[in-house]
């Protein structure tokens, strides 16, 4: 079992619609949460990042964290085609190693 | 505020040569990562420094890879002798602290004929 797993995709919605991505995670130690966007020949940018419980949400986007399940997920609102892209999956653990999911690619269609 | 400096962009070398890749972090982050990412994976970390130690290099090929960070600021990643399958993106990446977001660098992608 990988230690962080997200769907590979490619994941299609049209512009305008919402976009689900999922990340399931191993290490029930992990305490930090990210989801970094990658275009294709660039490096991996921030997007969001969780710490605890809940929803968190910024602009179009909402982090969703469900600690018991070992489930973190990212809704991205209104998609726009510029949101085309690899989207990774990082969990850190509390003792701050780093791992990240092989990602989701996502693709925005106008 | 300056990011994470990557040299060189691109290398292309022949199998069982070595290369050296150099990182310089953002100014006063303490954590520095080293990622091989192969063409449709995910970054996979190869080694983490805390200032200028070593908090986790348990996938660090070591008996071809080593890496360095002096002073705890510059890095540099050496693969000696290199082999095929060696062939990837290696992203250098700092954060402030272990558990905080990853700024990345531009990158090196590295090929081997």
């Amino acid at each position: 079992q990988k230690e962080v797993e997200q769907n590979s995709g490619p994941l299609s919605v049209p512009e305008g619609a919402i976009a689900s991505l999922n990340c399931t995670y191993s290490d029930r130690g992990s305490q930090s949460f990210f989801w970094y966007r990658q275009y294709s020949g660039k490096s991996p940018e921030l997007i969001m990042f969780i710490y605890s419980n809940g929803d968190k949400e910024d602009g179009r986007f909402t982090a969703q964290l469900n600690k018991a399940s070992q489930y973190v997920s990212l809704l991205i609102r209104d998609s726009q085609p510029s949101d085309s892209a690899t989207y990774l999956c990082a969990v850190n653990t509390n003792a701050g190693k780093s791992t990240f999911g092989d990602g989701t690619t996502l693709t925005v269609k106008p | 505020e300056a990011g994470v400096a990557q040299s060189p962009r691109y290398k292309i070398i022949e199998k069982r040569q070595s290369v050296a890749f150099w990182c310089n972090p953002i100014s006063g982050h303490a954590t520095l990562y080293w990622y091989q990412q192969i063409l449709g994976q995910g970054p996979k970390l190869l080694i983490q420094f805390q200032n200028n130690g070593v908090v986790d290099d348990s996938q660090l090929p070591k008996d071809r890879f080593s890496a360095e960070r002096l002073k705890g600021v510059d890095s540099t990643l050496k693969i000696q002798p290199a082999k095929l399958e060696d062939s990837a993106v290696y992203l250098c990446a700092s954060s402030l602290e272990s558990r905080g977001r990853q700024f990345f660098g531009p990158g090196t992608r590295l090929t081997v004929l």
